[in-house]
């Protein structure tokens, strides 16, 4: 069975520098998606950057960025020029393109952002 | 505005009772999810189903009962089975292969 790990339970970063969370998973697949989900307070889960894992090519959504490293099981989120905004928490996710419909998370990093 | 609709928001329980949460999508989404979270657990996947009339069981779905008689509706029913059922629930829906999304969560309380 799939699993995914976020072991950093809390982050904390300062307005306008740059934070990097962990995750890892583990699968026997070699083909599957990987996904970056935020939560603020608000409790609303709202996807941030995904990963197709047959692209080489780390994805980017304007200060949001991600390290995939395939042969590791490592997928990490790198906020830039972070913002008040940002905090919340983030959920590492997996899906399987072989069980298409079994999306798992992790048990989320609490990111807070200081001025 | 198509989107997911979860209701209610705040939703109290009996102890022995059963209770259902609705979720409502109009996104022509063909998958839908329900999600338990609790504190520093994630979210933690109960039932889910890919199309009308056909649902699997999830991680933890000892205690709940879902239906899928249209695409558009996936309810949730807690049970008196299930004996902690004080919890954040989450309904999400997907169509094909593209990313979930989610609604706003219903947060249940045994009383």
């Amino acid at each position: 069975a799939q699993t995914v790990t976020q072991s950093q339970p809390e982050m904390s970063v300062q307005e306008a520098e740059t934070v990097t969370l962990s995750c890892t998973y583990d699968t026997s697949e070699s083909d599957y998606y990987l996904f970056w989900y935020k939560q603020p307070p608000s409790r609303q889960m709202i996807l941030v950057i995904r990963q197709e894992a047959y692209k080489q090519q780390n994805a980017t959504e304007n200060r949001f960025s991600v390290n995939f490293q395939k042969a590791a099981k490592s997928f990490s989120l790198k906020i830039s020029d972070s913002q008040l905004g940002d905090a919340a928490m983030y959920f590492c996710a997996y899906r399987s393109k072989e069980n298409t419909d079994k999306l798992i998370f992790g048990t989320g990093t609490r990111l807070q952002v200081f001025p | 505005d198509g989107g997911i609709t979860q209701s209610p928001k705040y939703l109290f329980r009996k102890e022995g009772q059963n209770v259902t949460l609705s979720c409502e999508q109009n996104l022509n989404h063909d998958a839908m999810y329900w999600y338990r979270q609790d504190p520093g657990q994630g979210l933690r996947l109960i039932y889910y189903s890919q199309i009308v009339n056909d649902f699997q069981k999830g991680d933890i779905a000892e205690g709940y009962s879902v239906s899928r008689e249209k695409k558009e509706s996936f309810p949730l029913t807690v049970t008196s089975a299930q004996k902690n059922p004080t919890a954040f629930y989450l309904c999400a829906s997907r169509f094909s292969n593209t990313e979930a999304f989610f609604g706003q969560g219903t947060r249940l309380t045994v009383v």
